[in-house]
This record gives structure tokens, C-alpha cells and sequence, in this order.
């Protein structure tokens, strides 16, 4: 049964670049699509982009100039960059498995989530 | 502001059926794009409830289901527990935005 957990900071400097890892166990990232997603402290939720196993990339247009998704090439982990934070980057961000077929995916399983405070 | 729209909170007595609305528009579920369900339970991350408008999960009661018409979506719980009361959330493809979308979620207080 595939697990996620997601690890980095938990607080990050305005401005600076917020790094996120999530690794893979019990299953092979290899055929699937993976998600990084954010819950805002007043519970909303934020669809950040995925990456697919072969390393092609969609990201959130709102997010896309400060956003990148890479995974890594032993295929076990894969990970966030997202630059410029602000405190409006306070976020639990989680990641997530696609499931599904295209434009009709769900996320399943979910990591349990990271809280990333940004504050000087 | 989420692009699936759904009422902040909703509440039922043990027994009751409450439903979820999840309103979108016509580049997300009024584009025939599936409809998908997640319940938060406090301090924990969301959790797969439907799939593809009406499937559950393996595991997940038939208490609870799904449907969808036009451009809105509902999620049915019937014979209220209390362990249902969490936060529920919608899921949907969005052509405009190229990705997914979800509802800024409901809080289902169990009377």
C-alpha cells in the first residue's frame, strides 16, 4: 500500500525559497501522476501542479512563475520548490497520488501534510 | 475564493440525510468533468470519500453518494453519525485553469 510523507522546513524567511520533499514508499512512482496541494489556515485548499514519473510538469497558472516540481531520478521521491514566499504562503501543503484518467483524476492517497509557516 | 462553490456549513441530527452542494460552471463540472469527494477529519489530510461523481472507495459505507447534474454536484450522507461530523470537500477539472479545482469545503456538525 503506497505511503506518502512529506519533509522541509517548517518556517521560511519572506522572500526566500519554501523546499518540500515528499517520499514515495510501498509502491514506484513509475506510471503515475503526483500532486503537491496547500490548505490555507482558513481551510481552503490549493491545487499547486503535478509531475509525472517521466518528469513533464503542469503547475497552477497563479503559482507558475514561482513554482517547480522535479523528481528525482532513483524514482523515490519527488519534490517542491516554490519562490518569492510570502506570508500568504502559510500553508499545510500535502502531497498526493493522481488516480483516474485525464482531466478526470482524483488524488489517493494523500501525505499527511507539512505546515510551512513564512515569517521573518 | 474557490471556483467550486459550496455552503460553509451544514448540520443533521444521528439518523438524519444531509446533503453537500458543490456549484461550479461551464468549464469545470458543467463540462462533464467527474466530481470528486474528500473528508477531513480534524488534524488529519483529506481523505478519498467519491470517485467519478458516485463510486466509493473500498471501505468507505454506502451511506454515502454522489451525483451530479448540470454544472453542480451533491454529496448524500444518510443515517448521520457522529463520527461523519469533519469537513467535506468537491473536486473537480477545470479547462481554464488546466488542473484541478476544489470547493472551499463544508463543515457537517452532527446535532
Amino acid at each position: 500500500q503506497v505511503q506518502l510523507q512529506e519533509s522541509g522546513p517548517g518556517l521560511v524567511k519572506p522572500s526566500e525559497t519554501l523546499s518540500l520533499t515528499c517520499t514515495v514508499s510501498g509502491d514506484s512512482i513509475s506510471s503515475f501522476y503526483w500532486s503537491w496541494i496547500r490548505q490555507f489556515p482558513g481551510k481552503g485548499l490549493e491545487w499547486i501542479g503535478y509531475i509525472y514519473y517521466s518528469g513533464s510538469t503542469n503547475y497552477n497558472p497563479s503559482l507558475k512563475s514561482r513554482v517547480t516540481i522535479s523528481v528525482d531520478t532513483s524514482k523515490t521521491h519527488f519534490s517542491l520548490k516554490l519562490s518569492s514566499v510570502t506570508a500568504a504562503d502559510t500553508a499545510v501543503y500535502y502531497c498526493a497520488r493522481h488516480r483516474g484518467y485525464s482531466k478526470s483524476d482524483w488524488f489517493d492517497p494523500w501525505g499527511q501534510g507539512t505546515l510551512v509557516t513564512v515569517s521573518s | 475564493q474557490s471556483v467550486l462553490t459550496q455552503p460553509p456549513s451544514v448540520s443533521g441530527a444521528p439518523g438524519q440525510r444531509v446533503t453537500i452542494s458543490c456549484t461550479g460552471s461551464s468549464s469545470n463540472i458543467g463540462a462533464h468533468y467527474d466530481v470528486h469527494w474528500y473528508q477531513q477529519l480534524p488534524g488529519t489530510a483529506p481523505k478519498l470519500l467519491i470517485y467519478g461523481n458516485n463510486n466509493r472507495p473500498s471501505g468507505v459505507p454506502d451511506r454515502f453518494s454522489g451525483s451530479k447534474s448540470g454544472t453542480s454536484a451533491s454529496l448524500a450522507i444518510t443515517g448521520l453519525q457522529a463520527e461523519d461530523e469533519a469537513d467535506y470537500y468537491c473536486q473537480s477539472y477545470d479547462s481554464s485553469l488546466s488542473g484541478s479545482v476544489f470547493g472551499g469545503g463544508t463543515k457537517l456538525t452532527v446535532l
